[in-house]
């Protein structure tokens, strides 16, 4: 139940499209889901995080849409970048006094010129 | 404002070996957690501590030892180290609260022949 699914494991974007990166969770604890960007040499950074008291949220070029009684939460980075190409991870995390996230597997995008 | 400083950023080691992996943080952050990042693996927590002297296990602590003796330092002990710990370690900090960014450092990556 503490386990985040997150697919695909890899991604292909020509410059100008559109990215999908998807999660799944189990834990119905869970109230609160960041996305973390990763550059290669670097540590993960957040980028954006959602509460379920919203379905969407939208920062820029990139929008979490979150469904919760699917359980589902998903990442799109519209008009796609070659400077996007990194690895990107969902998380999820539920309330107390730890700050604990669990991480999905990470997802590899490229963005091809 | 350095943020996250992990040290060192290399190092190889053979097997049976200790050694101590160092992270500082310069933000007066409460929470700290050392995390492990292996391919198709995501990150996933080994330890964590939510105030000075105090420190926690998390999903996989086996094999490793920590220490937060002051609040600006945590420090990840490899006891005897094993070809299974091969791997990229990341330290992060946060202030307290569930939905707080986790600060990242950059990484050690870590080599036992």
């Amino acid at each position: 139940q503490q386990q985040v699914k997150q697919s695909p494991q890899s991604l292909i974007v020509q410059k100008g499209g559109i990215s999908i990166i998807n999660c799944a969770y189990e834990n119905t604890a869970f109230d609160y889901f960041p996305w973390y960007q990763q550059f290669p040499g670097k540590g993960p950074a957040l980028l954006i995080a959602i509460r379920p008291d919203v379905s969407e949220k939208k920062e820029g070029r990139f929008t979490i849409s979150f469904n919760k009684s699917a359980k589902q939460f998903s990442l799109h980075i519209m008009d796609s970048q070659p400077g996007d190409s990194a690895t990107y991870f969902c998380a999820a995390g539920r309330p107390g006094n730890t700050g604990k996230l669990i991480f999905g597997q990470g997802t590899t995008l490229q963005v091809k010129p | 404002n350095a943020g996250v400083t992990q040290t060192p950023k290399f190092r190889v080691l053979k097997t049976g070996q200790s050694m101590t992996l160092l992270c500082a943080q310069d933000m007066n952050h409460e929470y700290m957690y050392w995390y492990r990042q292996d391919p198709g693996m995501g990150l996933r927590l080994i330890h964590y501590s939510v105030g000075e002297g105090t420190t926690a296990k998390g999903e996989v602590p086996d094999g490793y030892n920590v220490s937060r003796l002051k609040k600006q330092n945590f420090l990840l002990g490899l006891e005897s180290a094993a070809p299974s710990q091969t791997s990229v370690y990341f330290c992060a900090s946060s202030y307290q609260g569930h939905n707080q960014p986790q600060h990242f450092g950059d990484g050690t990556r870590l080599s036992i022949l």
